[in-house]
């Protein structure tokens, strides 16, 4: 099984700072990662797949980059919104992993 | 727009069996895989597995001898039992569609093992 490790586990911000949230992959998944974001309550919403491939609807302050087994989300100009936990997946084998979330809370 | 809904008893017995639903709205069950993951309070998400309109499963081997999947195409809907639960298997169960990553959500029904 890939193990997928985030990090860091939680980062304190100020709106409209920008933040880089890193995603390591045990071994190589290509660029079959996804990004999720689960606001407190809810379900995950996908950000991003493809490593670098925004999902409809997802605000261009998103992007994502990295292939192989090291992979970064950008929050650029941070919104009041995006607090919340994001999620890292891979889907280049089975079975499906994710890491284990970061959190981005208001400093 | 794709919608889906997670449906089942929020409080389970140990030693018995978990069952939920999903009802998907908006789309065909016929197309895509449809998959449940679960997410203990405070923790990551974990993925127990899939199903194909054609009934075509896959599964965690961590819970591979306990899960089982079904597909009902004329109601649109999916279904997940997981046998011998214990207090660990308490979690918030996600149903979602597989389009290799997860593109739908269900919004999570709370399961609590307990007796």
């Amino acid at each position: 099984e890939i193990v997928m490790t985030q990090s860091p586990a939680t980062l304190s911000v100020s709106p409209g700072e920008r933040v880089t949230l890193s995603c390591r992959a045990s071994q190589g998944v290509r660029s079959n990662l996804a990004w999720y974001q689960q606001r407190p309550g809810q379900a995950p919403r996908l950000l991003i797949y493809g490593a670098s491939t925004r999902a409809t609807g997802i605000p261009a302050r998103f992007s994502g980059s990295g292939s192989g087994t090291e992979f970064t989300l950008t929050i650029n100009s941070l919104q009041s919104e995006d607090f919340a936990v994001y999620h890292c997946q891979q889907y280049s084998n089975w079975p499906r992993t994710f890491g284990q979330g970061t959190k981005v809370e208001i400093k | 727009q794709v919608q889906l809904q997670e449906s089942g008893p929020g409080l389970v017995k140990p030693s018995e069996t978990l069952s939920l639903t999903c009802t998907v709205s908006g789309d065909s069950i016929s197309s895509y895989y449809w998959t449940w993951m679960r997410q203990p309070a405070g923790k990551g998400l974990e993925w127990i597995g899939r199903i194909s309109a054609r009934g075509n499963t896959d599964y965690s081997p961590s819970l591979k001898s306990r899960v089982t999947m079904s597909i009902d195409t004329s109601k649109n809907q999916f279904s997940l039992e997981l046998n011998s639960v214990t207090a660990a298997d308490t979690a918030m169960y996600f149903c979602a569609r597989e389009n290799w990553y997860f593109d739908f959500w269900g919004r999570g029904t709370l399961v609590t093992v307990s007796s």
